[in-house]
């Protein structure tokens, strides 16, 4: 099945630095792979998705990059703020699995002031 | 967008005994998932709901631990049996309301219900 390997684990950026997060999958199939953010005791909550058809997708200050030939897709957070500071996931989404999605291992983010 | 319900958001049970999670969505899904996310960790997904057939669960869950409800299009319940405190965890409800319309859409979670086993 599935395997979604996300990089580094913890990131610490200085404000205003841009911070950058990786994904690696597994399965060709996947075609949907969205970025997901997580502020202590709430919920995730989606920041930015892109699909297989496309290279990079931008909104404001937050991009995602895709590499279908290797596999792997990326989240850059550029001029980053204080309330950047969450744990972020990568997932990835299989053709014919029901629509499942497989997350990344995520990434603690903290934004010095 | 989609609004998804989850009760209860927390609870306290003694070891042996089960609890019920119900998760409600304010459209119709054809899919539904069940998440859970151990303290600081990643989500790692139960089973997967279809309304009409049985749950389709993932490698190292099982029905007999899990078993999933899924009565109609906007309602989900997974049961956690005969708990011990490694059950401890956050449990997360899922759904797409887009899926199935021949594109990718986002995915919308629960609240989310954190569970602690005594």
């Amino acid at each position: 099945g599935e395997n979604v390997e996300q990089h580094p684990s913890t990131l610490s950026v200085q404000e205003g630095d841009s911070a950058v997060i990786k994904c690696t999958y597994s399965d060709s199939a996947s075609n949907y792979f969205p970025w997901y953010k997580q502020e202590l005791g709430k919920r995730p909550q989606l920041i930015i998705d892109i699909r297989s058809n496309v290279g990079e997708k931008k909104d404001q200050r937050i991009a995602v990059t895709l590499n279908k030939t290797a596999k792997h897709f990326s989240l850059h957070i550029t001029e980053t703020q204080p309330e950047d500071s969450a744990v972020y996931f990568c997932a990835a989404r299989v053709v014919g699995q029901g629509g499942k999605l497989i997350f990344g291992q995520g990434t603690e983010l903290s934004v010095k002031p | 967008s989609a609004v998804i319900s989850q009760k209860p958001s927390r609870d306290i049970c003694q070891r042996g005994t089960s609890l019920t999670i119900q998760c409600q969505v304010d459209s119709q899904v054809t899919m539904m998932f069940w998440y859970r996310q151990q303290p600081g960790q990643s989500l790692t997904l139960i089973a997967t709901a279809n309304q009409g057939s049985e749950a389709t669960y993932e490698s190292g869950f099982v029905i007999d631990k899990f078993p999933i409800s899924r009565p109609n299009l906007t309602f989900s319940t997974l049961t956690v049996s005969n708990m011990s405190p490694e059950d401890s965890s956050i449990y997360l409800c899922s759904a797409t309301p887009g899926q199935g319309k021949g594109m990718n859409t986002e995915a919308f979670f629960g609240q989310g219900t954190r569970l602690t086993v005594v």
